[in-house]
């Protein structure tokens, strides 16, 4: 089966511009997760939908990021105006509801604000 | 709130050297737990697992046993090789569908030729 899907794989901007990413999770799992690692760091969860709606987003920076999932299906995340605290790697995951939770990761965006 | 703490890397070992990476955590309930591996250039990947006390979770020659009485899981492996050079990641998980992942700090292992 097609693993998560994440673009752009890399992107590079300047401090104040704004920033995109997108998602598609593995078909059929209807969690959906956005994490941010910063370099030398574990993964933090910043949002959460089942389906499309939102299970918890207390560690995403409202001011700032938005995160949507309408058709509960995939996801984007942006982030209005960047910071340079904001260069990441930017991961997307998935899981079923079925069992143990057990989530597969994208391949992640880079994300680096000059 | 729930917490995983790991050895702080890096770790630089010798082909066929023991590893063991230690993790603890602390969590308010019964928590599932969980060792992702980061190779080069690649995406998060589930390593091995543990659901419940005294569980062994064992991949690719790596194994790690859910500890509730020192609440740890060590990630142990006999004899590494190059190709198990990575970032290694312990987490824990809240036993119920679709509950986030906490993650440690990460270790980074080298292992030398």
């Amino acid at each position: 089966e097609a693993g998560v899907a994440q673009s752009p794989r890399y992107k590079i901007i300047e401090k104040r511009q704004s920033v995109a990413f997108w998602c598609n999770p593995i078909s059929g799992h209807a969690t959906l997760y956005w994490y941010q690692q910063i370099l030398g760091q574990g993964p933090k969860l910043l949002i959460q939908f089942q389906n499309n709606g939102v299970v918890d987003d207390s560690q995403l920076p409202k001011d700032r990021f938005s995160a949507e999932r309408l058709k509960g299906v995939d996801s984007t995340l942006k982030i209005q105006p960047a910071k340079l605290e904001d260069s990441a790697v930017y991961l997307c995951a998935s899981s079923s509801l079925a069992g143990v939770n057990e989530q597969f990761f994208g391949p992640g965006t880079r994300l680096t604000v000059l | 709130g729930d917490s995983v703490t790991q050895m702080e890397g890096p770790v630089t070992l010798s082909e066929e050297a023991f590893l063991t990476i230690n993790c603890t955590y602390t969590a308010t309930g019964y928590p599932s737990l969980f060792w992702y591996v980061q190779y080069p250039g690649e995406g998060l990947q589930l390593l091995l697992k543990a659901t419940k006390a005294d569980d062994k979770g064992s991949n690719k020659g790596f194994e790690a046993t859910y500890r509730k009485e020192t609440t740890s899981f060590h990630l142990e492996k006999g004899s590494v090789q190059v190709s198990d050079s990575a970032v290694y990641f312990c987490a824990l998980s809240e036993n119920s569908s679709a509950s986030k992942i906490i993650f440690g700090s990460g270790t980074r292992l080298s292992i030398r030729p």
